[in-house]
């Protein structure tokens, strides 16, 4: 079965930081990009960071430019976030999706994980 | 960066009507790299339509979708129960790969 597991949310104090992980299984890991999205409580969806499958390239939203680091390692079968400097409005639900088409990326997110809280509170 | 608008933001509907759904690109979306997805309450998004008009593996035919450039068309010829969920475009044509703000497509 094709899937990705996130782990690594909680709850962290504004400035503190947290590493996020997408285990993926059932798929050619290294042939695949794969992309971080949140949605905040109530709110819309927000792409935040892309990586193509050989890691080689990075793509970030302006809102969390300089503050996150996509990465992955494909001996694990593994993407992490590193998220530094965290705000209140990094509050949100992050999913980790997998594009739809090996080695071609920006075809769409066709497995989705279940997401992991991230919580923003003094 | 890309910003990207969607109409009407609620479209209340009946079972067996049509849905129009629009997407509208502050620029021209290269590639026509436009995907839509489908979310419901609680549940991560389902990919419904990339390359702006191809449809993903196991969507209904139902759902259709279409345009080029900056204007973008999702269409759920007869609705089902189980369609009344919010629909997201997103483009990919340029990082930031931003998505629309939604449209929620309840029952009237």
């Amino acid at each position: 079965e094709v899937q990705v597991v996130e782990s690594g949310g909680g709850l962290v104090q504004p400035g503190g930081s947290l590493r996020l992980s997408c285990a993926a299984s059932g798929f050619n890991f290294d042939s695949y990009a794969i992309n971080w999205v949140r949605q905040a409580p109530g709110k819309g969806l927000e792409w935040i960071s892309a990586i193509t499958n050989s890691g080689g390239t990075t793509y970030y939203a302006d809102s969390v430019k300089g503050r996150f680091t996509i990465s992955r390692d494909n001996s694990k079968n593994t993407v992490y976030l590193q998220m530094n400097s965290l705000r209140a409005e990094d509050t949100a639900i992050y999913y980790c999706a997998k594009e739809q088409i090996a080695i071609r990326p920006r075809s769409g997110n066709d497995c989705w994980g279940q997401g992991t809280p991230v919580t923003v509170s003094s | 960066e890309i910003v990207l608008t969607q109409s009407p933001g609620t479209l209340s509907l009946s079972p067996g009507e049509r849905a129009t759904l629009s997407c509208r690109a502050s620029q021209s979306v290269s590639n026509n790299y436009l995907v839509w997805y489908q979310q419901k309450p609680g549940q991560a998004p389902r990919l419904l339509i990339y390359d702006a008009s191809s449809r993903a593996t196991g969507i209904p035919d139902r759902f259709s979708g279409s345009g080029s450039g900056t204007d973008f068309t999702l269409t759920i010829s007869r609705l089902e129960p189980e369609d009344f969920a919010v629909y997201y475009c997103q483009q990919y044509g340029g990082s930031p790969f931003t998505f629309g703000p939604g449209t929620k497509v309840d029952i009237k």
